[in-house]
């Protein structure tokens, strides 16, 4: 089944203790994303990749790191969590050449809580 | 820059009336436009895509958007609502010509009474 995995599903952490959010999609897609869901403001993306190695800051960067290594992978790292960074993440990914008009496919999500 | 704008943060109808979500967007060139809903604790899924091709378009469980570019909207109806549709529902634009990047309303919850 074609998907996208974020693990963990929840998370409850400490201000200040780095964590990481894992995302890996089986379609071959070159374009991986992450998103964070805030309440009143939608969707806002953190950082994107084309794809292996080539990765690029999105609106809301700040706090956050990626690394995109091999292409089914793209994880989130939050280096010194912080309380502001308490939200719903989401990844996502897409095929680079329009074929399927730049729909995205979506992970599950993953509910940070910092506390 | 691109923009969508999602008038009404909830919407409440009764089950079998008519759902009207409305959805507004700026964009400088031709929109890729979408729909999602997100089910409570589950990520997001297409309903339907615009994509220039028909400016009405069919999307899953019986929703349908029509793209309107006069008045740059871009509004989800159903004609009947289940108590199965209760969820979030967020409009999106592809965020420009050589972008890839998606640019999502603020999201409307649709509430339905038996």
């Amino acid at each position: 089944e074609a998907q996208v995995t974020q693990n963990p599903r929840y998370l409850i952490t400490v201000t200040g203790k780095k964590l990481t959010v894992t995302c890996s999609q089986n379609m071959n897609h070159e374009y991986m994303s992450w998103y964070r869901q805030d309440p009143g403001l939608g969707l806002r993306q953190i950082y994107y990749s084309m794809n292996v190695e080539v990765t690029d800051k999105g609106d809301v960067p700040e706090g956050y790191k990626v690394s995109r290594k091999e292409k089914r992978n793209f994880p989130l790292i939050l280096e010194s969590p912080s309380p502001n960074q308490t939200s719903l993440y989401f990844c996502a990914s897409s095929p680079l050449d329009g074929s399927n008009s730049y729909e995205q496919y979506f992970g599950p999500g993953t509910r940070l809580t910092v506390t | 820059a691109q923009s969508v704008t999602q008038l009404g943060s909830h919407v409440s109808v009764s089950e079998g009336a008519l759902v009207l979500l409305r959805c507004n967007y700026s964009s400088s060139v031709p929109p890729y436009l979408f729909w999602y809903v997100q089910y409570p604790n589950q990520g997001l899924q297409l309903l339907l895509k615009y994509t220039s091709a028909a400016t009405l378009v069919k999307g899953i469980n019986g929703f349908e958007a029509e793209f309107k570019k006069s008045e740059t909207s871009f509004h989800l109806t159903k004609p009947s609502a289940h108590m199965s549709d209760a969820a979030e529902y967020f409009c999106a634009v592809r965020a420009g010509d050589s972008s890839y990047k998606l640019i999502f309303g603020s999201g409307t919850r649709l509430l339905v009474r038996p």
